[in-house]
């Protein structure tokens, strides 16, 4: 069973700052690596998408990074917002028949003016 | 822009109530999932399906059913809804198994007195 754990589970930056959250996982026969956001009572938005022959991608002030040979991915926040204050979840999916995401629990981010 | 509308953003049932949660996506999806969402334990998979008429069990299926009779929806069942089924219940879609990218509701926040 693929595991996925996030650190830290929490976050609090004061604004401007960079930051970096970190996703880990079991199983390097991953295919894809998705990045979300979730805010307070909301559902799932998708960030960033890493297809499993990428490294990184980058949207605006975010970039994702994915290691497959270490089973890690990150994701950076470059100088941040206090708009940025959410929940941050990243999913593993193998790609197989079975195409299913598997979760981590999150990294809950609160910026701060 | 790809969208899938949750029927409700909040319900409460009582114990007992059979409950049907709705789901609709309208870009064509094959894939369709129904996840709940609790604190500290994340997102863990209900049911999906790959097809019309077609279901998979997830990981927590005890107590739900699912039904998908047209592509465009995917019912969530409670078949008699108990306190333990209070949760924030999440649906999404994506356009193949291999999850290339995924696409949630709002969510449904269901209370169970």
């Amino acid at each position: 069973k693929q595991e996925v754990t996030q650190i830290p589970a929490a976050l609090s930056v004061p604004e401007g700052e960079n930051l970096v959250l970190n996703c880990s996982f079991t199983d390097s026969a991953i295919y894809n690596l998705q990045w979300f956001r979730q805010d307070p009572g909301k559902g799932l938005t998708s960030l960033l998408l890493i297809q499993s022959s990428q490294r990184e991608q980058t949207s605006g002030r975010l970039n994702a990074s994915l290691d497959k040979s270490s089973g890690r991915s990150t994701l950076y926040i470059a100088a941040s917002q206090p708009g940025d204050s959410a929940t941050y979840l990243c999913a593993i999916d193998r790609g197989s028949t079975l195409g299913r995401l598997y979760f981590g629990r999150g990294t809950q981010l609160t910026v701060w003016p | 822009d790809v969208k899938v509308t949750q029927s409700s953003r909040y319900l409460v049932k009582r114990t007992g109530e059979k409950v049907f949660l709705e789901c609709v996506q309208d870009m064509d999806h094959e894939n369709m999932f129904w996840y709940r969402q609790d604190p500290g334990l994340g997102l863990r998979l209900i049911y999906f399906s790959y097809d019309v008429k077609m279901k998979e069990k997830g990981d927590i299926p005890e107590g739900y059913s699912v039904s998908r009779e047209k592509k465009e929806r995917f019912s969530l069942i409670l078949e008699s809804a108990s306190t333990n089924q209070t949760s924030m219940y999440l649906c999404a879609s994506s356009l193949d198994r291999g999850l290339l990218r995924a696409f949630f509701g709002q969510g449904t926040r269901l209370t169970v007195v």
